[in-house]
């Protein structure tokens, strides 16, 4: 599968606990962008990487939420003492180059959800 | 600040109809336009990327247009089927690069 690959596909988390969740981007794809959707919301932008940088992080809650991309492995998106308003579908796309003339390529999500 | 709309928020079409998706956005200097049709519990698919440059992009029964200057784009779809039922959602990256603005999308049924 050359697609984009997230995990968990469902996370369950009870309120305090961290979650992690993780993105492989397509093969040869070198940027990375996090999105969620919250229930009854449209796709909201969080963050944009590429390996060991992060370009744009304006979408990003100020406190508890980090990405990273490192050079080797799988992009994660962290939360930190999640709350109830975590849950969410989160959504992790790559590209080729920048998205001015290349398309992203979504994966099939994580929805997390907390207790 | 771009924002990005889409109309109508739900559309219900008998199999075989042709049918038109709309999307509109506020800041016309865009690079390009993507529409994605994401199925219930899924990701997003990309269908068609149209360049600031073209006016339209087809695929099989799907054709996009775009126009610039009214800041609207049309998702075109011939001959519906009953598989062709999801939610489509249009999106513009604000620059160059990075992020997408997503419209809220239009939640498309086609009945046998």
């Amino acid at each position: 599968n050359a697609g984009v690959m997230q995990n968990p596909r469902h996370l369950v988390r009870r309120r305090g606990q961290e979650a992690r969740l993780r993105c492989s981007p397509m093969k040869g794809h070198s940027h990375v962008y996090w999105y969620r959707q919250l229930p009854e919301e449209g796709l909201k932008f969080m963050v944009y990487l590429q390996k060991e940088n992060i370009i744009d992080e304006s979408g990003m809650p100020k406190e508890r939420f980090s990405a990273e991309f490192p050079k080797e492995g799988p992009s994660i998106l962290r939360i930190q003492q999640v709350v109830r308003g975590d849950s969410a579908a989160y959504f992790c796309a790559s590209s080729l180059g920048q998205s001015g003339n290349q398309p992203q390529h979504f994966g099939d999500g994580t929805r997390l959800s907390i207790l | 600040k771009q924002e990005v709309t889409q109309i109508p928020a739900a559309l219900s079409v008998p199999e075989g109809e042709n049918l038109v998706l709309n999307c509109s956005f506020t800041d016309s200097a865009i690079y390009n336009l993507q529409w994605f049709r994401q199925d219930p519990g899924k990701g997003l698919t990309s269908l068609l990327l149209i360049q600031s440059s073209q006016r339209e992009q087809t695929s099989g029964r799907l054709n996009a247009s775009l126009d610039k200057s009214s800041g609207r784009s049309t998702l075109y779809i011939a001959a519906s089927q009953p598989g062709d039922s999801a939610t489509y959602l249009c999106a513009v990256p604000p620059g160059q690069g990075g992020k997408l603005i997503f419209g809220q999308g239009t939640e498309l049924s086609v009945k046998p």
